[in-house]
């Protein structure tokens, strides 16, 4: 079945530095989602990608979808206490139905040193 | 607007008695998901509903965990006999439309069978 995995587990990180996470999957993706999960808290949705090569941007934040649909990364630039927490992807197997399941990755917890 | 709501929020139970989750969607929202989420990992799969109808149930772990969602809305998931391995945050998420739309988590429901 489809494996969604990340890399790194753990993201230790000096402010104002920038770091980067992956998110690959085993299958082709028909869409790939990003949350971020603060410490006691529940995942909060950041943004979805759905084309081939797409590239979004949110603020110190970027995000961009492989050309073949299975991989995915997140950057951060800048990085400041505040994005401390762990971020998911998520991914939906391509298949006829688009209303499918959503398969979380284990996460990348990120610790930043002020 | 009132958010995806769960209870109860924490529930201790005796190895072996049944116990009930419930799920309180954002209204509106069509889709219903269960996961569960151990601690530092990312949310694992469970079930998901479109409307009142059970999709997806292939991440359930065996046949003591069962889910309902009987007029489209509030959703259960109930589970028989509980053994301490089911010990787990258990997240119920919702969705405008399928996985085309952001899932917005509750709280969570934290299950601890002693």
């Amino acid at each position: 079945g489809q494996q969604v995995m990340q890399i790194p587990q753990y993201q230790h990180v000096q402010e104002g530095e920038d770091f980067t996470t992956y998110c690959n999957s085993s299958t082709t993706l028909s869409n790939i989602q990003w949350y971020k999960q603060r410490p006691g808290g529940h995942p909060v949705f950041l943004i979805q990608l759905v084309k081939s090569g797409e590239v979004k941007k949110q603020k110190r934040l970027t995000f961009q979808f492989g050309e073949a649909k299975k991989n995915s990364s997140l950057h951060i630039t800048a990085t400041q206490t505040t994005d401390v927490g762990t971020y998911f992807c998520a991914g939906q197997e391509k298949t006829t139905d688009s209303w499918g399941k959503l398969q979380f990755g284990a996460g990348t917890q990120v610790v930043v040193t002020p | 607007g009132a958010g995806v709501s769960q209870s109860p929020r924490y529930k201790v139970t005796k190895r072996g008695q049944d116990v009930a989750l419930r799920c309180d969607p954002i209204s509106g929202h069509v889709s219903l998901y269960w996961y569960r989420q151990a601690l530092g990992q990312g949310p694992e799969f469970l079930t998901y509903f479109n409307y009142e109808a059970q999709q997806d149930k292939s991440g359930l772990p065996n046949d003591r965990f069962s889910a309902e969602r009987p007029e489209g809305s509030i959703s259960t998931l109930t589970i028989q006999r509980t053994e301490q391995r089911d010990s787990a945050m258990y997240r119920c998420a919702s969705s405008y439309r399928g996985t085309d739309s952001p899932l917005h988590f509750g709280n969570g429901t934290r299950l601890t069978v002693t």
